[in-house]
């Protein structure tokens, strides 16, 4: 089955640029997704489409994509960026969706 | 606003069954997928599948057919996720969330419910 795989975790400190990455063989062809999940709360989109933001989300998030790796970046990051991040996409029929394994992001 | 509001905690004994439900509103309910996805305690997160709002019809991932049902009600908004033959390992935090697409290959959820923790537990 089809897999996205994300680093376990990352660390930065407050005001510098956190970059979470996210690999899989269709991301050439499909798009990537990214939630923010807080603990004991459900999660939140925060990137659409590789680069789009939803409105109310900070301009300081941002996400690229190159090859099979698409990458949220965070930038000045704060204590309230510290979540779980998790990236969705698809499989090659856009039928079955899956999730990322996650990352921990501390600040 | 749109929000979906889910059903409270339940506890359940292992071989029961559970129904946990999803009430949508402010926007046309059969105008969006939905989606049911599941979080262990302490993990990722787990794509369940689908549900069409305006046919019924229902896709499931894998690992998640069989036991797994979701229905709708449409005079009520609602979309539900029942779970029979409980084990322990279906011991989660279950979410519903809408599906926005733009395309058959492109989707995503937003807003998303809750979510309802189903305890399965002797």
């Amino acid at each position: 089955s089809y897999e996205l795989t994300q680093p376990p975790s990352v660390s930065v400190s407050p005001g510098q640029t956190a970059r979470i990455t996210c690999s899989g063989d269709a991301l050439p062809r499909q798009y990537a997704y990214w939630y923010k999940q807080k603990p004991g709360q459900a999660p939140v989109l925060v990137m659409y489409k590789d680069t789009e933001r939803p409105s109310g989300i900070p301009e300081r998030l941002s996400g690229s994509s190159s090859g099979t790796t698409v990458t949220l970046i965070i930038s000045g990051v704060q204590a309230e960026d510290e979540a779980d991040y998790y990236c969705q996409s698809a499989d090659s029929s856009g039928a079955q969706w899956v999730f990322g394994g996650g990352t921990k992001l501390t600040v | 606003q749109v929000q979906l509001v889910q059903s409270g905690s339940e506890l359940k004994n292992p071989g029961a069954s559970v129904k946990v439900s999803c009430k949508a509103s402010g926007y046309t309910f059969t105008s969006y997928r939905m989606n049911w996805v599941r979080q262990a305690p302490g993990q990722g997160l787990e794509w369940m599948g689908w549900i069409s709002t305006n046919t019924g019809n229902a896709t499931y991932a894998q690992g998640f057919t069989g036991r797994f049902v979701f229905s709708l009600d449409t005079s009520v908004t609602t979309v539900y996720l029942q779970i029979n033959s409980l084990k322990d390992e279906d011991t989660a935090v279950y979410y519903c969330a809408r599906l926005l697409s733009t395309s058959s290959t492109e989707s995503w959820s937003d807003p998303w419910g809750q979510g309802t923790l189903v305890t399965v537990s002797s």
